[in-house]
């Protein structure tokens, strides 16, 4: 059974850079030409799309916060990666990672990580 | 972008069917597929319709999924509601921009 999991520093501080990990088991991350996404949440608020990523590199963004995101991958450890810069308290979210059910970013997220709180502050 | 706008909340009650709509503002909203998670209180999403009205494999037939392109939105119906399906559902589609989440509706089944 795949399974996501989300790492990272409990809190980060106002105009530094967040970063997250997510480690993929069960199932290799070049398996079938996913692609892999990360979204969030903010407190008692609705979900967001921050961007998404294919193992060979290539990434779509949310334009809103293009400007200030950067999603990597190591295929080699089977992880994914999101940094996001010049974080403010309007970043305090819940982040989840999950996969895309295809090979494009327009499927449906099939399996998600649990998700992790990040506070800014 | 577009934006998908969904009720805030609704309620119903036991054994009955409720409908949650979810408004394309721009764009055809048989442009891209429309899926629907389930987002139940410390939980992560899942899916309940995928691709406007498919049903992933575990998810009952109570819940379905239509589109009216006259109206440009999407609905998610569900059947014969018990108190097990009182959860946040959002609906979520895509264009030439990205993934675009609608915000959410409150399912109160008492």
């Amino acid at each position: 059974q795949l399974q996501l999991q989300e790492s990272g520093p409990g809190l980060v501080k106002p105009s530094e850079t967040l970063s997250l990990t997510c480690t993929v088991s069960g199932g290799s991350i070049t398996n079938n030409n996913y692609y892999w996404g990360w979204i969030r949440q903010p407190p008692g608020k609705g979900l967001e799309w921050i961007g998404s990523i294919h193992y060979s590199g290539n990434t779509y963004y949310d334009p809103f916060l293009k400007s200030r995101v950067t999603i990597s991958v190591d295929t080699s450890k089977n992880m994914f990666f999101l940094k996001l810069s010049s974080v403010t308290a309007a970043d305090t979210a819940i982040y989840f990672c999950a996969r895309h059910g295809g090979n494009t970013p327009e499927y449906y997220f099939d399996y998600w990580g649990q998700g992790t709180l990040v506070p800014v502050s | 972008n577009f934006m998908l706008t969904q009720p805030h909340s609704v309620s119903e009650s036991p054994g009955k069917t409720v409908t949650i709509s979810c408004t394309r503002s721009s764009g055809s909203i048989a442009s891209n597929y429309v899926q629907w998670y389930q987002q139940r209180p410390g939980s992560a999403p899942t899916t309940v319709i995928y691709e406007d009205n498919e049903r992933p494999s575990g998810v009952p037939n109570r819940f379905s999924g239509s589109i009216d392109s006259s109206s440009s939105s999407a609905s998610l119906t569900i059947s014969g509601l018990k108190t097990e399906d009182e959860a946040d559902y959002y609906c979520q589609s895509y264009d030439s921009s990205g993934l675009v989440f609608g915000g959410g509706t409150k399912l109160t089944v008492l």
